[in-house]
């Protein structure tokens, strides 16, 4: 049996109901930020990016909201399906030390039928 | 097409033993990655190259060699395998004005 993720926070949410799934990010010269989305057995995909000299962007069913001032991340999914049950996470970019994405810890979703 | 694809999926091997992971993208992005997953989801980089030359190198065991031999393919050595290199390995690729694309994934198992 796979243990995997069993620490990771977790966000029960509803069927139908509207998702947030927060960030914390540490390196005030990141310029571009990306929330993936990890199904079981996958790589992370992409959702949606947001650059540094923006603070909100819309997607379809996906909204990010970046606060630079408290260097705070957010994606909001707006109805949430059973299949946006996955691992949720934020990554940052730093140009200067060679593009390096670095990751959060990862959120997990489960959506209740 | 698989825009990123690593071989192989899984690997089972023992602990000393050598082995290889292989990573090839067709996005034509010139800079390409090397990923650890722990038991525990935290993804964490290990190497990253750009047109064959290598720009990251965070701190990680010298039993790990990546080699680049074309831009589109970046592939992962290690040597003398211990249980704690169990996990899985993600390699990636991205481009100048494109973000990050992963693969699916290469599930080490030492035993």
């Amino acid at each position: 049996g796979e243990s995997v993720g069993l620490h990771l926070p977790t966000l029960s949410v509803q069927e139908g109901d509207n998702s947030i799934i927060n960030c914390a990010y540490s390196n005030s010269a990141s310029d571009y930020f990306i929330w993936y989305k990890q199904e079981s057995g996958k790589g992370p995909q992409f959702i949606i990016d947001i650059r540094s000299n923006m603070d909100k962007r819309q997607g379809q069913r996906v909204t990010v909201l970046l606060n630079k001032t408290v260097k705070h991340l957010s994606l909001q999914i707006a109805a949430t399906q059973p299949g946006d049950s996955a691992v949720y996470f934020c990554a940052e970019r730093d140009k200067a030390a060679g593009n390096k994405l670095t990751f959060g810890g990862g959120t997990r979703v489960l959506v209740k039928p | 097409d698989t825009a990123v694809s690593q071989t192989p999926k899984y690997l089972v091997t023992q602990m000393g033993n050598d082995k290889s992971i292989k990573c090839e993208q067709n996005l034509g992005h010139d800079t390409m990655y090397w990923y650890k997953q722990d038991s525990k989801k935290f993804l964490k980089i290990m190497f990253s190259y750009n047109n064959k030359e290598l720009i990251i190198n965070e701190t990680v065991p010298n039993r790990f060699s990546p080699k680049s031999p074309d831009k589109a393919h970046l592939n992962l050595h290690i040597n003398s395998l211990e249980l704690g290199d169990s996990a899985v390995y993600f390699c990636a690729s991205s481009g100048s004005f494109t973000g990050y694309t992963f693969g699916s994934g290469t599930r080490l198992t030492v035993v």
